[in-house]
């Protein structure tokens, strides 16, 4: 089946400091990503949908100067969290998808970012 | 917008027992519907996707159902296991990104605890 890949699973940073994620398909292209947050014991929250050569859209409320997104290839999106601060830490999570949805969305691991 | 309610917030049973958790969406315009599960600290995992043509699709101890036009869907879990225990996400894809892929909408989950 369809595998997303994320790295780190985990990482701790100082405050003030960046933080890339990456995120790959494996074995499918992956026109569209998504990256989601999500805290402790609610729903994921979607930050920004990611489209293969153009830029991220960003839901209402994310800062998307401090959450750069890069899908530069049909297999590879990139999450950065600039300047990172205390309240970033968080669980963060993408997700791809191809062929229109038909088969879903798959799931990478997840990514807890401390911030200390 | 699209909302996702899961009914129950929490369950815990014992071993053995059938098990039935609900999801409603307000709007029936999905795309599909799919079920994860999530292990604490982990990312989500797909159990059962369902077209928006389709009624239900089974895999395994698992059953899901689909009303589109009364927007529920039910996941049926037959003899639950210790193993079961984890969140249940239910998300709808709403097509509502013209030809691009349809973003996912999340219920807060039921979270599951099956005891020995």
């Amino acid at each position: 089946g369809a595998v997303v890949s994320q790295h780190p699973s985990w990482v701790i940073c100082k405050s003030g400091t960046s933080v890339k994620i990456e995120c790959r398909s494996l074995d499918f292209q992956a026109t569209t990503m998504f990256w989601y947050r999500q805290f402790p014991k609610q729903s994921l929250m979607l930050m920004a949908t990611s489209n293969e050569g153009s830029k991220a859209t960003y839901e209402q409320g994310v800062e998307k100067d401090k959450f750069l997104i890069n899908h530069a290839s049909l297999t590879l999106s990139t999450l950065t969290v600039t300047s990172a601060h205390p309240e970033d830490s968080s669980f963060y999570i993408c997700s791809a998808g191809g062929t229109g949805g038909i088969y879903g969305y798959t799931f990478g691991s997840g990514t807890r970012l401390t911030v200390v | 917008k699209q909302e996702v309610t899961q009914i129950p917030a929490a369950l815990s049973v014992p071993e053995g027992e059938n098990l039935v958790l609900n999801c409603s969406f307000t709007d029936s315009a999905i795309y599909n519907l799919q079920w994860f599960r999530q292990d604490p600290g982990k990312g989500l995992t797909s159990l059962l996707l369902i077209q928006s043509s389709q009624r239900e699709q089974t895999s395994g101890r698992l059953n899901a159902s689909l009303d589109k036009s009364s927007g529920r869907s039910t996941l049926y879990i037959a003899a639950s296991q210790p193993g079961d225990s984890a969140t249940y996400l239910c998300a709808v894809v709403s097509d509502d990104r013209g030809s691009t892929l349809g973003r996912l909408y999340f219920g807060r989950g039921t979270q599951l605890t099956v005891w020995p």
